[in-house]
């Protein structure tokens, strides 16, 4: 059974610009979860999407935005990129709301 | 609202030697409890989980984790550590609530450095 897969796996951008991640879940999982590893902020929330819904959202500015689409997959928008949201964006996906199992990340880099 | 104390930012332990890494929460309903390791460069991998049943749960690699509801702890611990073992530890809680899917609290993990 292939894992989540998320896509790039490292993307280097400049202040300003715009990025779109991508996940795959596991076939079969309807709930996707999204999560910000930001050096010396740990793992923060960001998005949950569950049938094609939003169902909560974190502590993070509008400029963070995604959807998940009918087969489940689901992107990562960010606006206005700034400095700070260097980080790793794991993708979480499950099946029964409570297990989350994880990808191994889009390392993203803001020069 | 939840949160999750990992007291420990670091262990180093020599190899074959017992380990201990603690984890406390804190939470106004009942939680899910998780440990999840993070190998370098890596995602997140879930190592052990306790959701109902038994409070003691094993992972398949000798690890093992207590829930002990009276001091809101959920401390891992493996009798014998590999170098192999060396990574990050990350524990985590959901709260449960109707519905489902509430999101996943993180402590500020633990480096665990296995050294010969």
């Amino acid at each position: 059974e292939a894992g989540v897969t998320q896509s790039p796996t490292h993307l280097i951008k400049t202040r300003g610009q715009q990025v779109t991640l991508r996940c795959s879940p596991i076939s079969g999982h309807t709930s996707v979860y999204w999560y910000q590893q930001a050096l010396g902020l740990g793992l923060q929330f960001l998005l949950w999407y569950d049938e094609g819904e939003e169902r909560n959202r974190g502590n993070f500015p509008p400029r963070f935005s995604g959807r998940q689409f009918p087969n489940y997959s689901s992107e990562l928008n960010v606006n206005a990129l700034e400095l700070e949201d260097s980080a790793l964006y794991l993708c979480a996906s499950s099946s029964d709301r409570r297990t989350e199992n994880f990808g191994d990340g889009t390392r993203l880099s803001i020069l | 609202a939840q949160s999750v104390t990992q007291l420990d930012s670091q262990v180093p332990v020599f190899e074959e030697a017992p380990v201990e890494l603690r984890c406390n929460y804190s939470s106004s309903v009942s939680v899910y409890l998780f440990w999840y390791v993070q190998y370098p460069n890596q995602g997140l991998q879930l190592l052990l989980k306790y959701l109902s049943g038994s409070t003691l749960v094993k992972s398949i690699n000798g690890f093992e984790a207590e829930f002990n509801k009276s001091q809101t702890s959920f401390h891992l611990r493996k009798p014998s550590v590999h170098i192999s073992d060396t990574a990050e530890y990350f524990c985590a809680v959901r709260m449960i609530l109707t519905g489902g899917g509430n999101k996943l609290t993180f402590g500020t993990g633990t480096q665990l450095k296995v050294e010969l």
